[in-house]
């Protein structure tokens, strides 16, 4: 098993540009996270999904979007990078069967100039 | 929401003494407390966990402690080596669909 992968590794963004973080995993797992590490910072929740169709904002939502198309896949969208939104990113997935460990991604460094 | 604070922000001990680190929680419906181990540049890695009905739990070097009354959970290495040098994170899960509310890091640097 790959676990859970994440594209692309770097990027730079100029203000005002969109694109798109992709995450995948392929151990069958419900549950997917979106996460934002800031330097010498804690990661904090950005949006989260519970199942194919379902998302859910988390601690700091403004300025992402999410779908959950299928569930290996949880993509997250950002429409109008800011610097505020540079941040290392990143992508995370459970089992459904009560708390237990999030399995994360190698994570995705986004710089916006 | 739930809210974890994290101290020492960082910790620096020598080859073969204990650290400990320690985490509080605001939200007494928390249930799970997950201790990552974040390497530089790497992803964040699980190393030990334990859920609210439990005390105390110990895998070799490590244990994690918890006291659900005062709201607080620590982290225990015994014997570091400098292969334990990262960053540790706390994190605690008040509901079932089993979101994190991380602590702010720990940067533990253990010299030879």
């Amino acid at each position: 098993n790959a676990g859970v992968t994440q594209t692309p590794k770097f990027r730079i963004l100029k203000i005002g540009q969109s694109m798109t973080l992709q995450c995948t995993q392929d151990m069958n797992h419900n549950y997917m996270y979106w996460y934002r590490q800031d330097p010498g910072m804690g990661l904090k929740l950005i949006y989260y999904s519970v199942g194919a169709g379902i998302t859910d904002k988390g601690e700091v939502p403004n300025g992402y979007n999410v779908s959950r198309s299928t569930t290996e896949d949880f993509p997250l969208r950002l429409e109008l990078a800011a610097p505020s939104q540079t941040s290392v990113y990143f992508c995370a997935s459970s089992d459904q069967r009560g708390n237990n460990e999030q399995f994360f991604g190698p994570g995705t460094r986004l710089t916006v100039l | 929401g739930e809210n974890v604070e994290q101290h020492p922000s960082t910790l620096s001990v020598q080859e073969g003494d204990s650290a400990v680190i320690k985490c509080t929680y605001s939200d007494s419906a928390s249930n799970y407390f997950p201790w990552y181990k974040q390497e530089l540049g790497k992803r964040p890695q699980l190393i030990i966990d334990i859920r609210s009905n439990v005390g105390e739990k110990k895998d070799q070097r490590i244990a994690v402690t918890l006291n659900k009354t005062a709201k607080h959970f620590s982290l225990h290495i015994t014997e570091t080596q400098p292969e334990d040098s990262a960053v540790y994170f706390c994190a605690a899960s008040p509901d079932n669909f089993n979101k994190f509310y991380f602590g702010s890091g720990t940067k533990l640097n253990v010299k030879p």
